[in-house]
C-alpha cells in the first residue's frame, strides 16, 4: 500500500526567502513521486517528478526536490519565493505495480507568500 | 494544445438528479481517470480506464458510473446526486501509469454543488 503525508497544511514565507514544503511517503515498492501545484480555481500542474533516476530533481519555476530513500522523504524547495508561487501544493506517490494508475495524494500544503 | 478538457466547469444539482461530467483528451492517451477533491484530503480516485472498453473502480466509486467507448472520451455519470457528492472533480489522462513515471495530465476541474 502507498501513502503520503504532507507535514504542513499551511506554510507562510516572505517574498525572496526560501521555501520548504515537506513530504513523507510510504510504499512497498520503488515508487514514482510527483509534486503538483494548484492555483485557485485551476487544475493541477506538474512541477516535477522522480522516477528512480537522479535523486535531486529539478522542476519548473525554480523548484526542486530531493528523493531520500532512507528518510522516505521527497521535500520540495525553492531558493527564493515569488508572489506568484502562492498556491496549494500536492505531493503524490504512485507504485509501479498498482494496476489502476492510482495516484495517492497528500492532503496538500497551502503556500502563502507575504510581500 | 487542448490537452484534457472538462465540461461543465460549474454545476448546481438538486438531490436525486442525474448528470454527466464530460472529459475529452486529444493526446491519444490510453489511461484516463476521474478524481474528486475534498478539502484537506487531496484527490481520491473514483474510476479509471486503461483503454477503450475497459473501466474499473477506484477508491471511492459509489454513486458514480463511467464508460469508455472511445480513446478520447471518458464521461462520469452521477446516477442520483447526493449532497455528499458536492466536490471538485478532475479528469486525468496519461500515456501509461504514474507508477512507471508517466506524467499525468489533469483537466481544469468541474465544481459540482448538490443542494
Amino acid at each position: 500500500a502507498q501513502s503520503v503525508t504532507q507535514l504542513d497544511s499551511h506554510v507562510s514565507v516572505s517574498e525572496g526567502t526560501p521555501v520548504l514544503l515537506r513530504c513523507n511517503y510510504s510504499s512497498s515498492y520503488s515508487p514514482s513521486l510527483f509534486w503538483y501545484v494548484q492555483h485557485p480555481n485551476k487544475g493541477l500542474q506538474l512541477l516535477l517528478k522522480y522516477t528512480s533516476a537522479a535523486t535531486l530533481v529539478k522542476g519548473i519555476n525554480g523548484f526542486e526536490a530531493e528523493f531520500k530513500k532512507s528518510e522516505t522523504s521527497f521535500h520540495l524547495t525553492k531558493p527564493s519565493a515569488h508572489m506568484s508561487d502562492a498556491a496549494e501544493y500536492f505531493c503524490v506517490v504512485s507504485d509501479p505495480n498498482n494496476a489502476g494508475n492510482m495516484l495517492t495524494f497528500g492532503g496538500g500544503t497551502r503556500l502563502m507568500v507575504k510581500p | 494544445n487542448a490537452g484534457v478538457t472538462q465540461t461543465p466547469k460549474f454545476q448546481v444539482l438538486k438531490t436525486g438528479q442525474s448528470m454527466t461530467l464530460q472529459c475529452a483528451q486529444d493526446m491519444n492517451h490510453e489511461y484516463m481517470s476521474w478524481y474528486r477533491q475534498d478539502p484537506g484530503m487531496g484527490l481520491r480516485l473514483i474510476h479509471y480506464s486503461v483503454g477503450a472498453g475497459i473501466t474499473d473502480q477506484g477508491e471511492v466509486p459509489n454513486g458514480y458510473n463511467v464508460s469508455r467507448s472511445t480513446t478520447e472520451d471518458f464521461p462520469l455519470r452521477l446516477l442520483s446526486a447526493a449532497p455528499s457528492q458536492t466536490s471538485v472533480y478532475f479528469c486525468a489522462s496519461s500515456r501509461g501509469t504514474g507508477g512507471q513515471g508517466n506524467t499525468i495530465y489533469f483537466g481544469e476541474g468541474s465544481w459540482l454543488t448538490v443542494v
